[in-house]
């Protein structure tokens, strides 16, 4: 049963424009998301992060929108760069467990 | 910066034979986390370390794997045997114990492939 879902496999984006990577959850017991970032022969990346009690953390040109009456959350890119294509990981985690439940990830590429 | 290393990067090794990979976690993260990431999918956890104690290996495969975390540092990651449904991305992470969400901060990953 996964718990984190990123049900779009792979996503392209022009650049410049925004990129739009979407996640869903189950476990209404998650107090804390998590987007990571991976390129190739590479290990993740932390990217941003979020907790339950805000809807929205933005840093530079990445934001992180939560909606938890929908279980779901999307990362923003914007704009997107050719620099910003790489798989991108959803996780999700319960404060006092200190593990996290990742989705199977979105490849995203940026054309120029 | 501050990194997480591991080795080997890359492992091919036969079926039945033993492997074993190695972290090296960022100083001072008391929290060791070993993933195993099956090509489309996510990192999936194998073994939680809080400092040298197990704290969670309920998906760890005990019949063949096995992890130790001696003196709370350093950690070895062992197969054996090895099949060929174990070919896969080894991942290694650590965290502080003052991430506010749990921030894991992972190395480079061993490759493995099982022919």
């Amino acid at each position: 049963d996964q718990q984190v879902k990123q049900n779009s496999p792979s996503l392209s984006v022009q650049e410049g424009r925004i990129s739009i990577l979407n996640c869903d959850y189950t476990n209404s017991m998650f107090d804390y998301f998590l987007w990571y970032k991976k390129y190739p022969a590479e290990g993740p990346t932390f990217l941003i992060s979020i907790s339950s009690i805000k809807d929205k953390n933005e840093d530079g040109r990445f934001t992180v929108f939560l909606n938890k009456s929908a279980k779901h959350l999307s990362l923003h890119i914007v704009p997107s760069q050719p620099g910003d294509s790489a798989v991108y990981f959803c996780a999700a985690g319960i404060g006092s467990a200190r593990q996290l439940t990742f989705g199977s990830g979105t490849q995203l590429t940026v054309l120029p | 910066e501050a990194e997480v290393a591991q080795s080997p990067r890359y492992k091919i090794t036969e079926k039945s034979q033993a492997v074993a990979f190695w972290c090296d976690p960022i100083s001072g993260h008391a929290t060791l986390y070993w993933y195993r990431q099956i090509l489309g999918q996510g990192p999936e956890l194998l073994v939680q370390f809080q400092d040298e104690s197990v704290v969670d290996d309920s998906q760890l495969p005990k019949d063949r794997f096995s992890a130790e975390r001696l003196k709370g540092v350093d950690s070895t990651l062992k197969i054996q045997p090895a099949e060929l449904g174990d070919s896969a991305m080894y991942l290694c992470a650590s965290s502080s114990p003052g991430a506010s969400y749990n921030e894991q901060f992972f190395g480079p990953g061993t490759r493995l492939t099982v022919l």
